[in-house]
């Protein structure tokens, strides 16, 4: 039972367009939701969070927006540079922390 | 400020032998974690430590894995015996408290290959 879904594998962008990775998320009571980057050989490093009572969160390049009734989540780079190139994890708390699949994210120069 | 630290890097073994990695904490976090990371997943809690007490081990197949926090320090995480399907990429992370918004700190992973 996948709680947490990242339904797109990879996605490739350009340097200087805006990159958009998605989360969809099926339990209601997650209450937290953090985003994760991951280079190659690394462990995740904490990227950016939201808390269910709101509907943006914005840290300088990156945003995270929360759709509650559609139980979506979704992280906003912009600009996107090469150096953003990894693969990104949302993560979902209730309790516990639960991971989504992962998307692998690549900048083009 | 010192990170997650983890060894092996590295380890191969074959399946019915046993393995042990090592974990040390950000000095001060209380809370520890180890995830299991299959190839193409996201990581997957297998046991939370806060301080040296078992917060959630339901993850844990316990028949085949055990995991200690001495001291409520350092841990280690055991696999006696290995199977084919325990190849994954074991990450252990710390955090300073629980609660809300609380961030985890990952180590670099111990990558465990079993032929």
């Amino acid at each position: 039972d996948q709680q947490v879904k990242q339904n797109s594998p990879s996605l490739s962008v350009q340097e200087g367009r805006i990159s958009i990775l998605n989360c969809d998320y099926t339990n209601s009571m997650f209450d937290y939701f953090l985003w994760y980057k991951k280079y190659p050989a690394e462990g995740p490093t904490f990227l950016i969070s939201i808390s269910s009572i709101k509907d943006k969160n914005e840290d300088g390049r990156f945003t995270v927006f929360l759709n509650k009734s559609a139980k979506h989540l979704s992280l906003h780079i912009v600009p996107s540079q090469p150096g953003d190139s990894a693969v990104y994890f949302c993560a979902a708390k209730a309790g516990k922390l639960i991971f989504g699949q992962g998307t692998t994210l690549q900048v083009k120069p | 400020e010192a990170g997650v630290a983890q060894s092996p890097r590295y380890k191969i073994i074959e399946k019915r032998q046993s393995v042990a990695f090592w974990c040390n904490p950000i000095s001060g976090h209380a809370t520890l974690y180890w995830y299991q990371q299959i190839l193409g997943q996201g990581p997957k809690l297998l046991i939370q430590f806060q301080n040296n007490g078992v917060v959630d081990d339901s993850q844990l197949p316990k028949d085949r894995f055990s995991a200690e926090r001495l001291k409520g320090v350092d841990s280690t995480l055991k696999i006696q015996p290995a199977k084919l399907e325990d190849s994954a990429v074991y990450l252990c992370a710390s955090s300073l408290a629980r609660g809300l918004s609380e961030k985890l700190f990952f180590g670099s992973g111990t990558q465990l290959s079993v032929l």
